[in-house]
This record gives C-alpha cells, sequence and structure tokens, in this order.
C-alpha cells in the first residue's frame, strides 16, 4: 500500500491558536488513527475512529473521518507550547494488523 | 514507555558488517513490529510479527531479516549493512484492534 499525504508540511502557530492537519488516505480503511512524535522519541498514539465515525472527541483533540473523500483531519485547539511535535497519520484497513503512515505534519507552537 | 526497550539505541558500523537491533517488551502484547523512519517518508514497516515463530514481509523488507523466539523479544537483522540503510529503526507493539506502542528508536548510521 502506499504512504498517504499530510497537509501542510510545517504549520507555526503562535500559543492559544488553533492547529489543524489534514491526512489524505488510499485505501477503504477499517480504522484511522492519529500519533505525536516528540523530537527523539517514539510515536505515541492520540485517537483512533473507525470507519464508520464521523468525528471523534478526546481533550483538546478533534478528529474528523470523510470516507467519501478518504481525508481525516486533526484538530488542537488553546495549543500549547507542548504541543510542539510532529504529527502522523495512519491508516488500518481491513484483515490486518499493519497500519500506513502519511509523511506528517511538524507543528511548531511560538509562545 | 509501555514496557519497551529498544538496544541498543545508538550504534555505527561500517559497509558489510552485519547488524542485530533487539526490541524487548514486558506486555505480552501479540504483535510487534519493525519500522525505519526517513526524512520525508514518515515511517515504514520492515517486518512484522503476529505471533512467536510467526513473521511477515512489510513495505520495505530486502536487506533485513527478522525472528522472534519468544513472546518478549523481536529481532531485526541487517546480513550485510549497506549506506541506505542508514535511518532511525522503530519497534512498536499491540494488541488485535489496538492501537500500536512504540519505543524510543534505534539511531543506526552505517558508514
Amino acid at each position: 500500500s502506499q504512504q498517504g499525504e499530510e497537509d501542510p508540511q510545517a504549520l507555526s502557530i503562535q500559543e492559544g491558536e488553533n492547529a489543524t492537519m489534514n491526512c489524505s488516505y488510499k485505501t477503504s480503511i477499517n480504522n484511522l488513527q492519529w500519533y505525536r512524535q516528540n523530537s527523539g522519541r517514539g510515536l505515541v498514539h492520540l485517537i483512533l475512529i473507525r470507519s464508520n465515525e464521523r468525528e471523534k472527541h478526546s481533550g483538546r483533540l478533534r478528529v474528523t473521518l470523510d470516507t467519501s473523500k478518504k481525508s481525516s483531519s486533526l484538530l488542537i485547539t488553546a495549543s500549547r507550547a507542548a504541543d510542539t511535535a510532529s504529527y502522523f497519520c495512519a491508516e488500518r484497513d481491513f484483515g490486518n494488523e499493519k497500519l500506513t503512515f502519511g509523511t506528517g505534519t511538524r507543528l511548531t507552537i511560538i509562545p | 514507555d509501555a514496557g519497551i526497550t529498544q538496544s541498543p539505541r545508538h550504534k555505527v558500523t561500517e559497509t558489510g558488517t552485519p547488524v542485530t537491533l533487539r526490541c524487548h517488551q514486558t506486555e505480552n502484547h501479540r504483535y510487534m513490529y519493525w519500522y525505519r523512519q526517513d526524512p520525508g517518508h514518515g515511517l515504514r514497516l520492515i517486518h512484522y510479527s503476529y505471533g512467536v515463530k510467526d513473521t511477515d514481509k512489510g513495505e520495505v523488507s530486502d536487506g533485513y531479516s527478522v525472528s522472534r523466539s519468544k513472546t518478549e523479544d523481536f529481532l531485526l537483522t541487517l546480513e550485510s549493512a549497506t549506506s541506505s540503510q542508514t535511518s532511525v529503526y522503530f519497534c512498536a507493539i499491540s494488541d488485535p484492534q489496538q492501537p500500536q506502542h512504540f519505543g524510543d528508536g534505534t539511531r543506526l548510521s552505517i558508514l
């Protein structure tokens, strides 16, 4: 399977503003997951949205899924300096446990 | 982080030498994965395991082999390292239908 793409590749915003990242994927998915990666560390799971769901919330995170457009978005509200990281979407298709990751969005929060 | 340890954390070696990276988990998760992360490519799956002695290829498996002789350990071997295998390698674990948990990576440089 091919990697999905994320948009934008890099994003810088002021602390307190909202950040939106978009992800396009290639296949029919079982679910789509978002991960965060701080510099020099492994990925940390943020949120999972199933193919029959359209929106999901977790704290300051809001994820939407549009299966007709094969796209998802991650919204981080009221950003904080600690949100500075790279964010990746990952698609999981049916029939196996493998994930296909996007190329990521590098988010910088300016204090 | 989720009981995953990667070793070594850093390694520098020469072209043509064999290299083995180790992933150790204390979570008793069924699935284990090896990824490589390169600029512009995000994470790409090398091999994964769905049980002891059960492994399968990922997207970029050429030049790599794996072994899983017990639940807690998953080894990645580069039989004859090449400069194109310079990368950061991540191990991940998961249970069926659950998100993946990642180690902190091994930075491998092949000169």
